[in-house]
This record gives C-alpha cells, structure tokens and sequence, in this order.
C-alpha cells in the first residue's frame, strides 16, 4: 500500500504565479480532503469530497483556491494567484466513508512558499 | 464537537510507558474519541478510537473513564520515535467527516 501521495513536496513560487498541488489518495476509498497547516491556525480542513463531489468546501479561505476531483484516483489544489500568505504545508487525506466512522489517512504534505 | 483539552507538552523516558490525558467533558453518548499523532515534517498519523469501551491495537492502549469525559492514550514502551504531537480529537457519528484538531500535547522521548 503506498498510501496517499502527494507531488511536489516542496514548492517555492512568487507572488502572483498559480500553483497546482496534486494528491493521489489511497486505492478504494472514496472521501478525499484537502487541510491545510500553519504555525498560527493549526490544520485546517479546506475542502472534502466523496465520491468525487465536493461535499464541504466552507474552509476555502477565498476564490484564489480552487479544487478539483475529476475521477476517484487523482485531485489538484489550486492557488491562483499565490499570495505570501499563502505559505503553509498542504496534506491531502483520503479514507473509506461506508455511513459508519471512517479513518483518514494523511499524505506527507506539500511544503509551499510563496515569496 | 466537543472540545478537548490536553497539557501542552510532556516529556516521557524512552522504554516507559507515557501516558497521555485528555479531558472531553461536554462529550456526548455518539460521539468518539480519535487520537492522531504528527512527527516533525510528516502528515498526522491515526493511532487509535473508541466510543465507550477500551480499546488496544499494535500502536497504543485508549482507556476512556466510565463517564465518557476524559480519556488517556498509553504507548505502553515509548521509543524515540514516538516523539510527536499528539492530538486528542471528538467527534460525531453523523458528521463524522469532520477533525477538528487542537494544539495537542507535544511528547518529548527522552534517552
């Protein structure tokens, strides 16, 4: 099992320019979030989808983000333009949501700064 | 949800036990308790959850009081690589989606 992968693990970029954060979650499972962690907010949860469908998308913080799941083995995070406030670490987390308590499994993280 | 409260930090000699306090007072009857734990520039790693009984897996021992208001989470021989952070999290059957983590408590593995 490789676990959930995340590409690239570290991005640096300036102001201004998109940045594209990609996840590929864990093999049969169907919800997929994107967190994000900072020294001043914690983790937050951004957005999470089952199925494929964005169900909770309440913690994207404005419309620079952007996410999507176009099939069940693959999801992009998109800054647009980046901001240096931006910077932060980014796991994505899948997990097997069958109506009961469901575990998430978290990706290592893409480390982002945004100069 | 209902909050949780943890101590900040605490150190724990590597081949002891740690054990590990969260209070959960305002829990209600369907709501879990989760643990997760991070290592420094890693992803946060599931440990271990129960409802109302203890619970043991190959990681670590979750023992929650009879009324369902504070639990601990026992590494029974921690090593130094259990040095993390470590978070104590409720949550709801019907929203279950949701991890809403905390600060956590730092753990310290001493040699």
């Amino acid at each position: 099992d490789a676990g959930v992968i995340q590409s690239p693990r570290h991005e640096v970029t300036e102001m201004g320019q998109e940045v594209t954060l990609r996840c590929k979650p864990i093999s049969g499972h169907n919800s997929l979030f994107w967190y994000r962690q900072t020294m001043m907010r914690g983790l937050e949860l951004l957005i999470y989808f089952n199925n494929n469908v964005p169900i909770d998308d309440s913690g994207m913080p404005e419309d620079r983000f952007s996410a999507k799941m176009p099939n069940a083995s693959f999801s992009t995070l998109k800054i647009q333009p980046s901001e240096p406030r931006d910077s932060a670490v980014y796991f994505c987390a899948s997990s097997f949501n069958s109506g009961r308590i469901e575990t998430q499994y978290f990706g290592p993280g893409t480390r982002l700064l945004v100069l | 949800d209902a909050k949780t409260t943890q101590p900040p930090s605490m150190d724990c000699a590597e081949g002891r036990a740690a054990n590990l306090p969260c209070n959960h007072s305002t829990i209600s009857g369907n709501e879990y308790v989760y643990w997760y734990r991070q290592i420094h520039s890693q992803g946060p790693q599931y440990i271990i959850h129960g409802l109302k009984n203890n619970e043991t897996n190959e990681m670590a021992s979750l023992i929650i009081t009879e009324d369902r208001k504070s639990s601990t989470l026992i590494l029974p021989h921690a090593t130094l690589r259990d040095t993390a952070v470590y978070y104590c999290i409720v949550r709801l059957r019907s929203n279950d989606y949701k991890l809403s983590f905390g600060a956590g408590t730092t753990v310290t593995v001493r040699a």
